[in-house]
């Protein structure tokens, strides 16, 4: 089975304030994503990475960073949390095939 | 215009009605599609690909892409409680473009 594994489920973080948001996958895959959720906005990519050390902008990829040092992990960066950045975070990954596996989601607020 | 457009929800059926979830897609280009299942405070997972026109059943969920009218649905057989969910779908191709979802609920 694959496994995508993310740091944290819940995170409280004040505004200005520097987020890392980490995401693991266990099973060799190529492409890593992150999407934010949000009710009515439906999902929404910010960034994704097809190999390590490249990365590609998403829909939405203004105000996030994003770091893919090894294959197995994908960073998201917030430089400076503001609280239109309170969201569901969630991180995908998948093998050369475009079908994707979620991680159980990062519920972020930023107060 | 989205590239994804899906029907909107909430759609509520009796326990063992049938469901049917639609999507249209913009892109002419799109030749697979797949649907994710996400219950409530759960990430998405996927439940059904279809790579091509017509239909393809996986027991009581069967898919069905018509590419001339750029639609794709997933209609859901006996719906059990267990259905309730959000249903989001997604082409193959492109740079990872959802449809918003269309939430189901299943009432015993």
């Amino acid at each position: 089975d694959v496994k995508v594994t993310q740091s944290s489920r819940y995170l409280v973080k004040r505004t200005g304030e520097k987020v890392f948001l980490e995401c693991v996958q266990d099973m060799d895959h190529e492409n890593m994503f992150w999407y934010r959720q949000d009710p009515g906005l439906g999902l929404r990519l910010i960034y994704f990475s097809y190999d390590v050390k490249m990365k590609e902008k998403g829909d939405i990829p203004e105000g996030y960073s994003v770091s893919r040092e090894k294959k197995e992990r994908f960073s998201l960066i917030l430089e400076s949390a503001s609280t239109n950045q309170t969201s569901m975070y969630l991180c995908a990954s998948s093998l050369g095939r475009p079908e994707q596996y979620f991680g159980p989601g990062t519920r972020l607020t930023v107060t | 215009q989205k590239e994804v457009e899906q029907n909107s929800g909430p759609l509520s059926v009796p326990e063992g009605a049938i469901a049917s979830l639609n999507c249209t897609y913009s892109d002419r280009g799109s030749q697979s599609f797949f649907w994710y299942r996400q219950y409530s405070g759960k990430s998405p997972e996927l439940i059904m690909s279809i790579y091509s026109n017509g239909d393809k059943e996986d027991g009581r969920f069967t898919a069905q892409l018509n590419k001339a009218s750029q639609y794709v649905s997933l209609l859901i057989r006996d719906s059990q409680p267990s259905d309730s969910a959000t249903y989001l779908c997604a082409p193959t191709r492109g740079k990872s473009t959802f449809g918003d979802g269309t939430t189901l609920t299943v009432k015993p």
